[in-house]
């Protein structure tokens, strides 16, 4: 699995975009980029997930490099319910095997 | 739908005994995995049933094992518990099938407290 390195923490402001940054150099040619979060008290609930092209939903959009060596996740206007810790994971193949990192805990002010 | 459902909810054990847990997946679900979380571990990945057979499997003790039933309904068993073991234990299901990486529906977990 392709280890992921995430910004410890991040801040936004209410209604402005966020973009939320992952590295994940030694990703395999089979392997998925996945992004969960998790709110306070709550198990993780899926945002979005990859492979080599760009993916839109209603929730965030994820852009994915060429090299498929880094990923961003967009959140195109945040709310306050969107306070949470955001995973990136890369790996597992075509499999449902996730392995998480420590993630990027973004607060959102009003 | 309903969602992913664990019970129970919240659990105290003490050290040497055994315990259950049970997860019941999204309906039409038919992989259901199993994760550990701590403080200082994060969120770990345990193992994950598809259509009754263990599929996948992380980097635990044979203390911890699972089974899936025939309605996907899945439980995990921890033996001879070790106050390590105290964690919050989240459930998820997905569809499943293989050749694809589908997304996971996380139930809110059981909160395993070994004294």
């Amino acid at each position: 699995d392709a280890k992921t390195t995430q910004p410890n923490s991040m801040e936004s402001n209410e209604e402005e975009p966020v973009h939320l940054p992952c590295n994940h150099s030694t990703i395999s040619g089979t392997d998925y980029i996945h992004w969960y979060r998790q709110l306070p008290s709550q198990g993780p609930e899926y945002v979005i997930h990859g492979l080599t092209s760009n993916v839109n939903n209603r929730m965030a959009s994820l852009a994915i490099a060429e090299d498929r060596k880094s990923s961003t996740l967009i959140l195109h206007r945040a709310t306050l319910r969107d306070a949470a810790v955001y995973y990136c994971i890369a790996g597992g193949g075509a499999t449902n095997k996730l392995i998480f990192g420590t993630g990027t805990l973004l607060a959102v002010q009003p | 739908k309903a969602g992913v459902t664990q019970t129970p909810r919240y659990l105290i054990k003490t050290r040497g005994q055994q315990v259950t847990l049970s997860c019941s997946p999204i309906s039409g679900h038919r992989s259901v995995s199993w994760y550990q979380q701590t403080p200082g571990q994060g969120l770990q990945f345990l193992f994950e049933y598809f259509s009754e057979t263990q599929r996948n499997k992380g980097n635990f003790p044979g203390r911890f094992s699972g089974r899936q039933f025939s309605n996907s309904r899945s439980e995990m068993n921890v033996s001879t518990l070790e106050l390590g073991d105290s964690a919050l234990y989240l459930c998820a299901s997905s569809p499943g099938g293989s050749g694809y990486s589908y997304e996971q529906y996380f139930g809110p977990g059981t909160r395993l407290t070994v004294t």
